[in-house]
C-alpha cells in the first residue's frame, strides 16, 4: 500500500499571504505511460464533504478559483494557495490513486493568522 | 445536476449491522466507479472499498474484509454499503464518492451519513 504523508500538520496564514502544503507518497504515483501524476488534493470544510481541488497533481477541477495551484511529480508534492482568503479556511487532503487502495493523507489545516 | 444522495443518520448497538444507500442521479450510473469512505469524528479519511457499478464488482479494504459488503441496484442508480458487527470505533461519518471516468480523482461525494455505534 502506498502510504501518504502530509506537513505541517497545521498553518495560519495572514488573509492575502500564501499557504503552502507539502504531500510525500512513499512511492512513486507516476504513471509513466502516460505521464501523468495519480495525485489529487481536496477542500475538506467544517461540516462538508471533501471538495476535489487539484487532481493530476496540477490540473484544477472546474469552478476552482486560480489561486490553487497544484505542483511536484514522482512522491513530491506541493499545494499553493497564493492569496489566502476567509472562505479557505477548511482542512486539505492529498490522496494518491495510482494504486487500490487509494490512499489519503493525515490532512493539513489551514487558519487565519 | 450530477449529484449523489445519501440515505439519513443511523444509531445502532455494538454487533448490529448497518446498511447506508447512495442514490446517484445526473450522469449515467454506470459510466463511472463507486467508492465508500468514512471519517470518524475529528479523524481524516478512510477508504473503504470500491464497486462497478456496471458489473457490481466490488474491492474491500484490507481491515474491514470479512464485515463490509457493496452491492448496487441499476434500476434505481443506487448503491448500498452494508458494514455489519459494528462496534464502538465504527463511529463515523459515511461517505460516497465517485470517480471520474476520464481522469479518476474523487471528483462527485455524497452528502454523508452519519453512523453512530453506542450501547
Amino acid at each position: 500500500d502506498i502510504v501518504m504523508t502530509q506537513s505541517p500538520d497545521s498553518l495560519a496564514v495572514s488573509l492575502g499571504e500564501r499557504a503552502t502544503i507539502n504531500c510525500k507518497s512513499r512511492q512513486s504515483v507516476l504513471y509513466s505511460s502516460n505521464n501523468k501524476n495519480y495525485l489529487a488534493w481536496y477542500q475538506q470544510k467544517s461540516g462538508q464533504p471533501p471538495k476535489l481541488l487539484i487532481y493530476w497533481a496540477s490540473t484544477r477541477e472546474s469552478g476552482v478559483p486560480d489561486r490553487f495551484s497544484g505542483s511536484g511529480s514522482g512522491t513530491d508534492f506541493t499545494l499553493t494557495i497564493s492569496s489566502l482568503q476567509a472562505e479557505d479556511v477548511a482542512v486539505y487532503y492529498c490522496q494518491q490513486y495510482y494504486s487500490t487502495p487509494p490512499a489519503f493523507g493525515p490532512g493539513t489545516k489551514v487558519e487565519i493568522k | 445536476q450530477v449529484q449523489l444522495v445519501q440515505s439519513g443518520a443511523e444509531v445502532k448497538k455494538p454487533g448490529a449491522s448497518v446498511m447506508v444507500s447512495c442514490k446517484a442521479s445526473g450522469y449515467t450510473f454506470t459510466s463511472c466507479y463507486l467508492h465508500w469512505v468514512r471519517q470518524a469524528p475529528g479523524q481524516g479519511l478512510e477508504w473503504m472499498g470500491i464497486i462497478n457499478p456496471s458489473g457490481g464488482s466490488t474491492t474491500y479494504a484490507q481491515r474491514l474484509q470479512g464485515r463490509v459488503t457493496m452491492t448496487r441496484d441499476t434500476s434505481t442508480s443506487t448503491v448500498y454499503m452494508e458494514l455489519s458487527s459494528l462496534r464502538s470505533e465504527d463511529t463515523a461519518v459515511y461517505y460516497c464518492a465517485r470517480q471520474n471516468a476520464l481522469y479518476d480523482a474523487f471528483d462527485i461525494w455524497g452528502q454523508g451519513t452519519m453512523v453512530t455505534v453506542s450501547s
